[in-house]
């Protein structure tokens, strides 16, 4: 089974702090995917990658950056956290472009 | 765009019942449609995918169906059980190299 691994379940971040919540996949999947969700918006694309060093803006990537050093990991960044980041962010791996999607257990973040 | 709608956003029905959640989406020229579960507080876990060529797929009491020129996808729970109570979300690729567009998803409870 894949197993797709986000460092932290809850986490409580001040305002202006730089936050990285970390997401590991075990099974040597080439695309890795970040999403947030929050209550009427849905899930919303925020980041992906296709390859390792490779990343690729989604559907709101403001105020988030990337990192990809290695294929297995897969960092997201709030280089400065504001109060309307808080939400639920969840990570997801892929084998394939336009392959099935496995999420991890996701990280409930808010900021005050 | 492609735009994916569940209604109800929820349903209650007592144990033992066959059921069926639907997901309808406006561009019928898709790659593959995927069915997620999601408990509270918790990230999505993949029930079914269904390739554009195939017409149903099956695990266990579920069974998901894709009419592509209607535009819609149907997750039938056979005999469901309080067990199933969950979220789920259908979520469509509208080409091998898109983003996944996600429909907001059906609460379920099943009443014992």
């Amino acid at each position: 089974d894949v197993k797709v691994t986000q460092s932290s379940r809850y986490l409580v971040k001040r305002t202006g702090e730089k936050v990285f919540l970390e997401c590991v996949q075990d099974m040597d999947h080439e695309n890795m995917f970040w999403y947030r969700q929050d209550p009427g918006l849905g899930l919303r694309l925020i980041y992906f990658s296709y390859d390792v060093k490779m990343k690729e803006k989604g559907d709101i990537p403001e105020g988030y950056s990337v990192s990809r050093e290695k294929k297995e990991r897969f960092s997201l960044i709030l280089e400065s956290a504001s109060t309307n980041q808080t939400s639920m962010y969840l990570c997801a791996s892929s084998w394939a472009v336009g392959g099935a999607l496995h999420f991890g257990n996701g990280t409930r973040l808010t900021v005050t | 765009k492609q735009e994916v709608t569940q209604i109800p956003a929820a349903l209650s029905v007592p144990e033992g019942e066959n059921l069926v959640l639907n997901c309808s989406f406006t561009d019928s020229a898709i790659y593959n449609l995927q069915w997620f579960r999601q408990d509270p507080g918790k990230g999505l876990t993949s029930l079914l995918l269904i390739q554009s060529s195939q017409r149903e797929q099956t695990s266990g009491r579920l069974n998901a169906s894709l009419d592509k020129s209607s535009g819609r996808s149907t997750l039938y729970i056979a005999a469901s059980q309080p067990g199933d109570s969950a979220t789920y979300l259908c979520a469509v690729h509208t080409g091998a190299n898109s983003k996944l567009t996600f429909g907001k998803g059906i609460t379920l409870s099943v009443r014992p």
